[in-house]
């Protein structure tokens, strides 16, 4: 499974776009590109998922680069809720769909 | 719906005893998988189960941590003879067949003394 980096922490404030990025330089042509996220105490919640093409949803945008070595999660308009540890995961290859867990970026969103 | 859900919610344990933890997943989900979060650290996988194929038991740490699931209900995950560093949240997911994302459930914070 292809490695992911990611930096430890990032500050946003509130009502502002918080991008949130990730390298992954050795992934390979299937696989995906995914995210989770992990509110103090909870369980992780996921987010988005993409091969190659941007994706949206209601929650997130997710870029990713042409080359597929990097992608940036974006929340349009981050809130005090969207406090969390923010995790990037390129999902093996096989069927399974285990997950391999990084140490993930820890977003503070400040008012 | 009902999530996923975890029992119990904590454990406190002494060092050398077995302990049984819980996993309900949503029904109708195949796929279930264990995880191990120690303090501070991200999660890493322990089994996986896809109805009733042979489970992934590669993340399992030792031959100590076992797991059971019939068919595609409620899991088991059962650490015997506990160690200090067993000490973690233990984390339970499930996955519609077909669908990409895995529910979380809360987790059992075990604590081992």
């Amino acid at each position: 499974d292809a490695k992911t980096t990611q930096p430890t922490s990032m500050d946003c404030a509130e009502g502002r776009a918080a991008n949130l990025p990730c390298n992954h330089s050795t992934i390979s042509g299937n696989e995906y590109v995914y995210w989770y996220r992990q509110i103090h105490s909870q369980g992780p919640q996921y987010i988005i998922h993409g091969l190659k093409n941007n994706e949206t949803n209601e929650m997130a945008s997710l870029i990713i680069t042409e080359d597929r070595k990097s992608s940036t999660l974006i929340l349009p308009h981050a809130t005090l809720r969207d406090t969390a540890v923010y995790y990037c995961i390129v999902r093996g290859s096989s069927n399974t769909g285990k997950l391999i867990f990084g140490q993930g970026t820890t977003l503070q969103v400040k008012p | 719906g009902a999530g996923v859900s975890q029992s119990p919610s904590n454990k406190v344990t002494e060092k050398g005893k077995d302990v049984e933890l819980r996993c309900d997943p949503i029904s109708g989900h195949t796929a279930l998988y264990w995880y191990r979060q120690r303090l501070g650290q991200g999660l890493e996988f322990l089994i996986y189960f896809q109805g009733n194929s042979a489970p992934d038991k590669s993340g399992l740490p030792s031959d100590r941590f076992s797991a059971e699931r019939t068919g595609e209900s409620v899991s088991t995950l059962t650490i015997q003879r506990t160690q200090q560093e067993d000490s973690a949240v233990y984390l339970c997911a499930s996955r519609h067949g077909s669908g990409d994302e895995q529910f979380f459930g809360p987790g059992t914070r075990l604590t081992v003394l």
